[in-house]
């Protein structure tokens, strides 16, 4: 199975970027990486998603190595909503989560 | 537009009584999931829906619970009757897709059930 491994808890200060990794050395050629992140007492919710090339939107970008076996999420600019627990998912079939990364950001 | 809607919001039964959850998923959205969520783990999965068929039902304890999806929108998760181990939250997501093929899914807030 396509399992991800992540850290499980990182601090990161306001202003300053965060940078999340995953390793996902099992990751089959077509299966795509997403991200998702729960804040508190509330459903996931999408971040980003890619397959190859790295990819940018209004939340975040995602950096994916050359050999796929591992990618990171950088949210440029870390606020205190970024408070989150962070879920790297490479397959989505059995969709599995993991724990993911506690991220706290400190004022 | 509205995202995915889930009541209630919170429940608290007593053991061996029956409890049951809603969800409707966004409109238009075709594949409909159930997950059950345990403090500080992820999400674990119960059931698909493509439509109306449970095409991935294989982690629903089926001696306690169902699911039902009629005319492939709205969709129930019923416990019954209910343990103490069962407390956790429910989430419910829907996608466009089947998840994966380029399409994300969007989560509910859940339901947050406890047993007592």
């Amino acid at each position: 199975d396509a399992k991800t491994t992540q850290p499980t808890s990182m601090d990161c200060a306001e202003g300053r970027a965060a940078n999340l990794p995953c390793n996902h050395s099992t990751i089959s050629g077509n299966e795509y990486v997403y991200w998702y992140r729960q804040i508190h007492s509330q459903g996931p919710q999408y971040i980003i998603h890619g397959l190859k090339n790295n990819e940018t939107n209004e939340m975040a970008s995602l950096i994916i190595t050359e050999d796929r076996k591992s990618s990171t999420l950088i949210l440029p600019h870390a606020t205190l909503r970024d408070t989150a627990v962070y879920y790297c998912i490479v397959r989505v079939v059995p969709f599995y989560f993991g724990t993911g990364t506690s991220l706290t950001v400190i004022p | 537009e509205a995202g995915v809607v889930q009541s209630p919001r919170y429940k608290i039964i007593e053991k061996k009584q029956p409890v049951a959850f809603w969800c409707n998923p966004i409109s238009g959205h075709n594949t409909l999931y159930w997950y059950r969520q345990n403090l500080g783990q992820g999400p674990e999965l119960l059931i698909r829906y493509e439509n109306e068929e449970a095409v991935d039902d294989s982690q629903l304890p089926k001696d306690r619970f169902s699911a039902e999806r009629l005319k492939g929108v709205d969709s129930t998760l019923k416990i019954q009757p209910a343990e103490l181990g069962d407390s956790a939250v429910y989430l419910c997501a829907s996608s466009s897709q089947v998840w994966g093929e380029k399409t994300e899914a969007f989560f509910g807030q859940g339901t947050r059930l406890t047993v007592v």
